[in-house]
C-alpha cells in the first residue's frame, strides 16, 4: 500500500472548518483513500473514504486533487469533540484482504 | 449500531505470565484483525483472519503470541510470557469480506506489564 503523509499537529477555533491535508504520491490506480480518527483512549474511527471523485458524508468531506496525489479532509464545523488523531490511509479496494495500514497521524486539536 | 466487543478493558499482568484477550465481532463479518497499538504511535497489524483462516500473520511475534478464531466467529489473542514491551493497546476490527467502508474497530483492552 502506498505510503502518506501528514502533518503532525493542526489546531481549529471551534465553529470553523478544519481542513487536514494529506500526500499519497505514489497512489496506484486501484488504491483508495481512507480516513479515520481515533479520540482518546477509544479504538479508530471510520469517517469517510474515496477513489478519485470528491466525497461528503454526515461527518466530512474529502476533496481528492484529480491527480489523485493528495486530498483534503474538511470537518465544516469543527466542534471540541473533534479533538483527535486522524489518519489518512491509502489502501487496494475490491478485496477483502486489503489490510489498513496506519501511520502516525495528525493530531488536531479544537480550541474553544 | 453493532459494536466489535473487546474484553477485558483494561489488564495489568506481571512479567513473564499470560495473558488473553477476547473479541467478538460484529455479526456476520468474516474478516478479524488484530491491531496492536504502542502509546504515542499508530495502530500495528499483528494479524488478519479470512472465517476461521489466518491470512496474514507476519508481523505476530510468534514466539509468544498466538491467536485463534476456531469457529470463524469471536477470536482470542493470547501472550505468553508477558514482556514489559507488550504494554500497549490491543485493538479488534472486523469488516465485510470485500467490504469497502473499512473495519469498525472495537474499544480495545489497555495492556500494562509489571
Amino acid at each position: 500500500d502506498a505510503k502518506t503523509t501528514q502533518p503532525t499537529s493542526m489546531d481549529c477555533a471551534e465553529g470553523r472548518a478544519a481542513n487536514l491535508p494529506c500526500n499519497h504520491s505514489t497512489i496506484s490506480g486501484n488504491e483508495y483513500v481512507y480516513w479515520y480518527r481515533q479520540i482518546h483512549s477509544q479504538g479508530p474511527q471510520y469517517i469517510i473514504h474515496g477513489l478519485k471523485n470528491n466525497e461528503t458524508n454526515e461527518m466530512a468531506s474529502l476533496i481528492i486533487t484529480e491527480d489523485r496525489k493528495s486530498s483534503t479532509l474538511i470537518l465544516p464545523h469543527a466542534t471540541l469533540r473533534d479533538t483527535a488523531v486522524y489518519y489518512c490511509i491509502v489502501r487496494a479496494g475490491g478485496t477483502s484482504y486489503g489490510k489498513l495500514t496506519f501511520g502516525q497521524g495528525t493530531i488536531l486539536t479544537v480550541h474553544p | 449500531e453493532a459494536e466489535v466487543a473487546q474484553s477485558p478493558r483494561y489488564k495489568i499482568t506481571e512479567k513473564s505470565q499470560a495473558v488473553a484477550f477476547w473479541c467478538d465481532p460484529i455479526s456476520g463479518h468474516a474478516t478479524l484483525y488484530w491491531y496492536r497499538q504502542i502509546l504515542g504511535q499508530g495502530p500495528e497489524l499483528l494479524v488478519q483472519f479470512q472465517d476461521e483462516s489466518v491470512v496474514d500473520d507476519s508481523q505476530l511475534p510468534k514466539d509468544r503470541f498466538s491467536a485463534e478464531r476456531l469457529k470463524g466467529v469471536d477470536s482470542t489473542l493470547k501472550i505468553q510470557p508477558a514482556e514489559l514491551g507488550d504494554s500497549a493497546m490491543y485493538l479488534c476490527a472486523s469488516s465485510y469480506s470485500g467490504d469497502s467502508y473499512g473495519y469498525t474497530f472495537g474499544s480495545g483492552t489497555r495492556l500494562t506489564v509489571v
